[in-house]
């Protein structure tokens, strides 16, 4: 099975600021990777696929980047509706397809 | 517009059964591999188990396998999962999820509540 983990746990920035979420691969997943938002009570949104791809309707301040086993997920300039946890899950070598364990943005 | 509705969810005894539904709308259902992945309280998410388009592979993740069974009726745009023998820990918020492409999950429906406790 395939371990996915990010980084931070939690990370702190002010509007209109920039954040820099981590994913790293146990193993190589090639780009195989996707990035989810989950806001409070509501489901995940797909926000990028392929590693850099952007989904249908995401803004262009979210960019995702990396292969193998290092991925970052970056917002440009941080808008009040982007504060939210982001997962990433990798679909190369499954099942099981896997998550990490979450990235939580809060306001600073 | 692409939508999933589950259904199904509530309270049930250690050791009792529970069946989930989620209805499909918008898209060709039976063109599309399906998937459940559930969240615990305050946790993260977990991927429980996809199947097939036409139901003819299914998979499972090894804490549900060999109670949980998935399922889908292509003819009524459902995809179901019946589940056995719960254990607290199956006590999450479980969402049905479209497979598409690689395998990325795409669109999510909204979810439904499973707590398992006596």
């Amino acid at each position: 099975e395939i371990v996915m983990t990010q980084s931070p746990a939690t990370l702190s920035v002010s509007p209109g600021e920039r954040a820099t979420l981590s994913c790293r691969a146990s193993q190589s997943v090639s780009s195989h990777l996707a990035w989810y938002q989950q806001k409070p009570g509501q489901a995940p949104r797909l926000l990028i696929y392929g590693a850099s791809t952007r989904a249908t309707g995401i803004p262009a301040r979210f960019s995702g980047s990396g292969s193998e086993t290092e991925f970052t997920l970056t917002i440009s300039s941080l808008q009040s509706e982007d504060f939210a946890v982001y997962y990433c899950q990798q679909y190369d070598n499954w099942p099981p397809w896997t998550f990490g364990q979450g990235t939580k943005v809060e306001i600073k | 517009e692409v939508q999933l509705l589950e259904s199904g969810g509530g309270l049930v005894q250690p050791g009792g059964s529970l069946r989930l539904s989620c209805a499909a709308s918008g898209f060709s259902f039976n063109n599309y591999p399906m998937s459940w992945v559930r969240q615990a309280p305050g946790k993260g998410l977990e991927w429980v188990s996809s199947i097939t388009y036409n139901g003819g592979s299914t998979y499972y993740a090894d804490s549900v396998k060999g109670r949980f069974i998935i399922s889908r009726d292509n003819s009524k745009n459902t995809l179901y999962v019946q589940m056995n023998s719960l254990r607290a820990e199956d006590t999450a918020v479980y969402y049905c999820a479209r497979k598409s492409g690689g395998s990325w999950f795409d669109p999510w429906g909204q979810g439904t509540l499973v707590t398992v406790s006596s």
